[in-house]
C-alpha cells in the first residue's frame, strides 16, 4: 500500500457518460497529480493542485475537470466519455518534489 | 514544451549490468525522475537528480548532465524482477513532471 488510495479501482461505463475518480494523498501531502496512461501512450500530465488550489495544468481536455477538497482528497471528473478516453488514470501525491511522486494503484477506465 | 527521449526495449542478462539513456530539452528544468513500472501497476520512483553527476543506491544508479540534456539509470547485478518499464521524467519549476515513453528492459535467464 503506497499510502495513496484511488477509486474505484475498474470502471466501464458508456461513450456519452460521465464518471468521477477519486484520489486520498498520503498523510501529510499537500500536491495532488492526475496523469493518465493509454496503451499506446506513456504517462500524460492533466493537472496539479496544493492545498486546494490549481497548480499546473497539462493537456486536460475541456470534457475533464478536477478539483482539490478542503481535507485534500481529490476528484476527476470526466463527461461526454468517447472510446479514446479508455485508459489508466493515476493519481499522485508529494511533500516535495525531491521526494518523488507517490502513485496510487489507479484506475482503469474502459468506455464501451 | 519538452522533449523526452529514451530508447523503446532493451535486453539484458541476468547478473549484467545495463545502463538506460534519457535525453531531454526543456525549459525551467528543476531536476529529473526515474521510475519503475511493472506491468499493470503503478510507477515506484527510483531516484531524483537535482545537479551532474552520479547518485548511487545499492544496485541502481542514476547519473545527470544539465548542460548535455542529460542522464542515465544503471543497473547492476541484474535480477528477473527488474524486468520493468523504467520512465525517465523531468520536473521542471511549473511545478509539474513530464513523463518519456519509457524503456521496457527485459531480463533473460
Amino acid at each position: 500500500d503506497s499510502g495513496v488510495t484511488q477509486t474505484p479501482k475498474h470502471l466501464i461505463t458508456a461513450t456519452g457518460q460521465r464518471v468521477t475518480l477519486r484520489c486520498s494523498p498520503r498523510s501529510g501531502d499537500l500536491s495532488v497529480y492526475w496523469y493518465q496512461q493509454s496503451l499506446d501512450q506513456g504517462l500524460q500530465f492533466l493537472i496539479q493542485y496544493y492545498n486546494g488550489e490549481e497548480r499546473a495544468k497539462g493537456n486536460i481536455l475541456e470534457r475533464f475537470s478536477a478539483q482539490q477538497f478542503p481535507d485534500l482528497h481529490s476528484e476527476l471528473n470526466l463527461s461526454s466519455l468517447e472510446l479514446g478516453d479508455s485508459a489508466l488514470y493515476f493519481c499522485a501525491s508529494s511533500p516535495t518534489p525531491q521526494h518523488g511522486y507517490t502513485f496510487g494503484s489507479g484506475t482503469r477506465l474502459t468506455v464501451v | 514544451g519538452q522533449n523526452i527521449d529514451q530508447p523503446t526495449e532493451m535486453t539484458a542478462t541476468e547478473g549484467a549490468i545495463v545502463q538506460i539513456n534519457c535525453t531531454y530539452q526543456t525549459s525551467g528544468f528543476n531536476g529529473l525522475f526515474w521510475y519503475q513500472q511493472h506491468a499493470g501497476e503503478a510507477p515506484t520512483f527510483l531516484s531524483y537528480n537535482v545537479l551532474d553527476g552520479l547518485e548511487e543506491k545499492g544496485r541502481f544508479s542514476s547519473f545527470l548532465s544539465r548542460s548535455k540534456g542529460y542522464s542515465y539509470l544503471l543497473l547492476k547485478e541484474l535480477q528477473m524482477k527488474d524486468s520493468a518499464s523504467y520512465l525517465c521524467a523531468v520536473h521542471t519549476n511549473a511545478g509539474k513532471s513530464t513523463f518519456g515513453d519509457g524503456t521496457t528492459l527485459t531480463v533473460k535467464p
